[in-house]
């Protein structure tokens, strides 16, 4: 039980394009949506949170005109990376959770989406 | 903000214990986590201990918390090439995010 999906898994696009990323709960429905970005041997770094029918909290620095956040349905988020570029390129890890989003929660990860800017 | 340390990198044997460590420095926090990162994939959830517990034991993973030190332990016992990976620990505090260490790659040779 508790799986979390994503799509893709690898993307390669070019610079200036918009890219979106899926996150589904696959055998849950999932109060609390989270986006985290990994780069190289390094730790995640959460983006946002979002609730599902409102509007997602950001991390302080996290640009919410580039990284739109969708929960749309209880088993769906989406991440829309807007104009990106190379400095855009990163793993970017999602995550699931039946609660409110309180940090006691546990968290369901997705596999992961590797992203490409040339 | 809060900060969560862990060494970088564990070499050991197969067939012997490993020890991670993780020190934290937020007093608040309620639970801590153990995932594991294999090469190009997401975090496993491998287990948790509540703050107010000491020591938990899961199969070949024992857990030991001191929170007078903020110091976190995972032990792996007879530790399988399968294990290579890399482990984060996570602390829940106040707030609605967990804050993640900076990961230990684990190296298991034959």
């Amino acid at each position: 039980g508790a799986v979390v999906s994503q799509h893709p898994s690898w993307v390669i696009c070019k610079s200036g394009t918009s890219v979106k990323i899926e996150c589904r709960s696959l055998d849950f429905q999932a109060t609390t949506m989270f986006w985290y970005r990994q780069f190289p041997k390094q730790s995640l770094m959460l983006m946002a949170t979002s609730n599902e029918g409102s509007k997602a909290t950001y991390e302080q620095g996290v640009e919410k005109d580039k990284f739109l956040i969708n929960h749309a349905s209880l088993t769906l988020s989406t991440l829309t990376v807007t104009s990106a570029h190379p400095e855009d390129s990163s793993f970017y890890i999602c995550s699931a959770s039946l609660g409110q989003g309180f940090s006691t929660d546990t968290q369901y990860f997705g596999p992961g989406t590797r992203l490409t800017v040339l | 903000g809060e900060d969560v340390e862990q060494s970088l990198f564990l070499s050991v044997r197969e067939g012997d214990s490993s020890v991670i460590n993780c020190t934290y420095t937020d007093s608040s926090s309620t639970y801590l986590y153990w995932y594991k990162q294999e090469p190009g994939a997401g975090l496993q959830l491998l287990t948790y201990i509540f703050s107010n517990m000491d020591m938990k034991q899961d199969q070949r993973l024992t857990v030991l918390l001191n929170k007078k030190d903020k110091h976190l332990s995972l032990r792996i016992a007879d530790t399988q090439t399968g294990d290579s990976a890399i482990y984060f620990c996570a602390e829940a505090g106040g707030g609605n995010k967990l804050t993640f260490g900076t990961g230990t790659q684990l190296k298991v040779e034959l």
